[in-house]
C-alpha cells in the first residue's frame, strides 16, 4: 500500500539559512500533519491541514510556516534556522470524517550547524 | 504535568514472555486513544486503536478505561522483533493533533 512520502530524507542546513520540507500524503488523504521530533523527545505537534486550510496550530515558531496544495501535498518552510531545529521532521496523512488514525511517513532528518 | 503519562522503561524481557504497558491521560474529554510503536530514528507505525471496550490483534490487547483515564497494551508471547519504543497516543478531539507519550522501550532478549 501506498505510504506517506517526505523529501528530502536528510538535510544539512547552517545556521540563518532556509529549509523546505516536502510532503505527499496517502492517495484520498485529505488532511496532513507536521511533528517535530528532538533526540530523546516524544513528537511535538506543529501544524495541520485539512481541505488546504490550517486546521490546527501546535507550537510552531514563527520562523517556519507551512502550507498545502491543491493536490493535497504539503510543504514546511523553515527561515532563520537556528541550532535548536535539529530534529526529525514528520509527516503524517488521515482521511478526515472517516478515521483519527493517522500514518506517518519516514520523516526529514535536519542538521543544523 | 505532561497530559500523557507513561512508565519510560526500559522492560527487558525474554522471549515467550507477557508484558503490559499503561499509560494515564490528563484530558478527559478526549475522543480516540492510539499505541504507536517507533524503532529507532524511524517514523511512529500505528500498532493500533484503542476501544472502549477493548480490543485484540493477534498477541496484542488494548483496554481503554475512560473513568480512571487509563489505557494498556498487553503483549503476549513476545517476540524479539517486538523490541521498540512504544508509544501511548491521545486525540483530544476533532481530525487535529496527536499528543504522544515519552514511550516506553521494550527489549525483548532470547
Amino acid at each position: 500500500a501506498a505510504g506517506v512520502i517526505q523529501s528530502p530524507r536528510h538535510l544539512i542546513k547552517e545556521k540563518r539559512e532556509t529549509a523546505t520540507l516536502k510532503c505527499y500524503p496517502i492517495p484520498r488523504h485529505d488532511t496532513v500533519y507536521w511533528y517535530q521530533q528532538g533526540p530523546g523527545q516524544d513528537p511535538q505537534f506543529l501544524i495541520s491541514f485539512y481541505e488546504k486550510m490550517q486546521s490546527d496550530k501546535g507550537s510552531i515558531p514563527d520562523r517556519f510556516s507551512a502550507q498545502q496544495f491543491s493536490d493535497y501535498h504539503s510543504e514546511l518552510n523553515m527561515s532563520s534556522l537556528e541550532l535548536g531545529d535539529s530534529a526529525l521532521y514528520f509527516c503524517a496523512s488521515s482521511q478526515a470524517r472517516q478515521t483519527y488514525e493517522q500514518y506517518f511517513g519516514p520523516g526529514t532528518r535536519l542538521t543544523v550547524t | 504535568r505532561k497530559e500523557v503519562e507513561q512508565d519510560p522503561g526500559p522492560f527487558n524481557v525474554p522471549e515467550g514472555a507477557t508484558v503490559a504497558f499503561n499509560c494515564t491521560y490528563s484530558n478527559s474529554a478526549s475522543q480516540s486513544f492510539f499505541w504507536y510503536r517507533q524503532d529507532c530514528r524511524k517514523e511512529p507505525k500505528l500498532l493500533m486503536s484503542v476501544y472502549s471496550s477493548g480490543n485484540e490483534d493477534g498477541r496484542f490487547t488494548a483496554q481503554l478505561n475512560r473513568a480512571s483515564q487509563y489505557i494498556s497494551l498487553l503483549i503476549r508471547d513476545s517476540k524479539l522483533s517486538d523490541s521498540a519504543t512504544y508509544l501511548c497516543v491521545v486525540n483530544p478531539g476533532g481530525y487535529n493533533k496527536l499528543i504522544f507519550g515519552a514511550g516506553t522501550r521494550l527489549a525483548v532478549h532470547p
